[in-house]
C-alpha cells in the first residue's frame, strides 16, 4: 500500500530534550516536506526536499533541522525543543520535484507536546 | 507570508445541497492550486488541482473554478453527503517553491 508513515504519532517531551520525528514514504517520490498545523494558522511549511541531499527552508524553519540521505526518509529534528513547538506535524511527499503533482500524500500526523 | 486565504471559517449546508467553498490568493505569480480535505484526526487528503492555464476542472462530484482576474479559487461539491464533513484547504504553488496553504474552511453537513 502506497503511504507516508510517521513515528511517533504522539510525543510528550520536555524543553531542551532533543527529539527526532521520522518520516518514510514507499512511493519513490522525489519531493518531501514537513508542515506544522496550529489552530487558526493552518498548515505552514517547515522544510522541504526536492531530492536526496537537497533541502530548503520553508516558511517556519527556525528551531528545526532535516536531512535527506535517502530518497524514502526525511526525518525532522528538534535539537532543543521549546513549548512554542507544541503542534501537529505532517510529513508529505509527491512525485513532482516542487510538490506539483496530483499525487500528494500526507502522513497521519505527529502530535507533539513540549512541556 | 500568508498569501492564500479563505472567506469563511465555517460553512454549514444541508445534506443533498451543493457546497461552495471559496479561496482568495494574492500572489499573481502562483500558477498551480490544490484543494485538500482534512477529516478529524487525519492528514490532509488531495481532492483536486488546477493549473493557471485552466479556469475549470471537474472531478467526481467536485469542481474547481479559477478566476485569475480577481485571484479567486472555489471548490464546488455537488450533492453534499455526511462524509464530506471536514476542513477544506486551498493551497497555491509557484514553480520551484513549496506549497502555501490557506487557513481552512470547516464544512458542516446538516441532516
Amino acid at each position: 500500500e502506497a503511504q507516508v508513515t510517521q513515528n511517533p504519532r504522539y510525543l510528550i517531551t520536555v524543553t531542551g530534550k532533543k527529539l527526532t520525528v521520522t518520516c518514510s514514504q514507499n512511493m519513490n517520490h522525489e519531493y518531501m516536506s514537513w508542515y506544522r498545523q496550529d489552530p487558526g494558522l493552518g498548515l505552514r511549511q517547515i522544510y522541504y526536499s526536492m531530492n536526496v541531499e537537497v533541502t530548503d527552508k520553508g516558511d517556519v524553519p527556525e528551531g528545526y533541522k532535516v536531512s535527506r540521505k535517502e530518497k524514502r526518509n526525511f526525518p525532522l529534528i528538534l535539537e532543543s525543543p521549546s513549548p512554542n513547538q507544541t503542534s501537529l506535524y505532517f510529513c508529505a511527499s509527491s512525485s513532482g520535484t516542487s510538490g506539483r503533482s496530483n499525487e500528494q500524500f500526507f502522513g497521519p500526523g505527529t502530535r507533539l507536546t513540549v512541556l | 507570508g500568508e498569501s492564500v486565504g479563505l472567506h469563511l471559517p465555517t460553512l454549514s449546508v444541508q445534506e443533498g445541497d451543493n457546497s461552495i467553498i471559496n479561496c482568495a490568493y494574492s500572489n499573481s505569480a502562483s500558477d498551480y492550486f490544490i484543494w485538500y480535505k482534512q477529516e478529524s484526526g487525519k492528514g490532509p487528503q488531495f481532492i483536486i488541482d488546477i493549473r493557471s492555464n485552466m479556469d475549470k476542472r471537474q472531478g467526481q462530484r467536485v469542481t474547481v473554478l479559477l478566476n485569475k482576474t480577481v485571484k479567486h479559487l472555489s471548490l464546488q461539491i455537488a450533492a453534499t453527503q455526511p462524509g464530506d464533513s471536514a476542513v477544506y484547504f486551498c493551497a497555491e504553488n509557484i514553480e520551484a517553491d513549496g506549497l502555501t496553504f490557506g487557513k481552512g474552511t470547516h464544512l458542516i453537513i446538516q441532516p
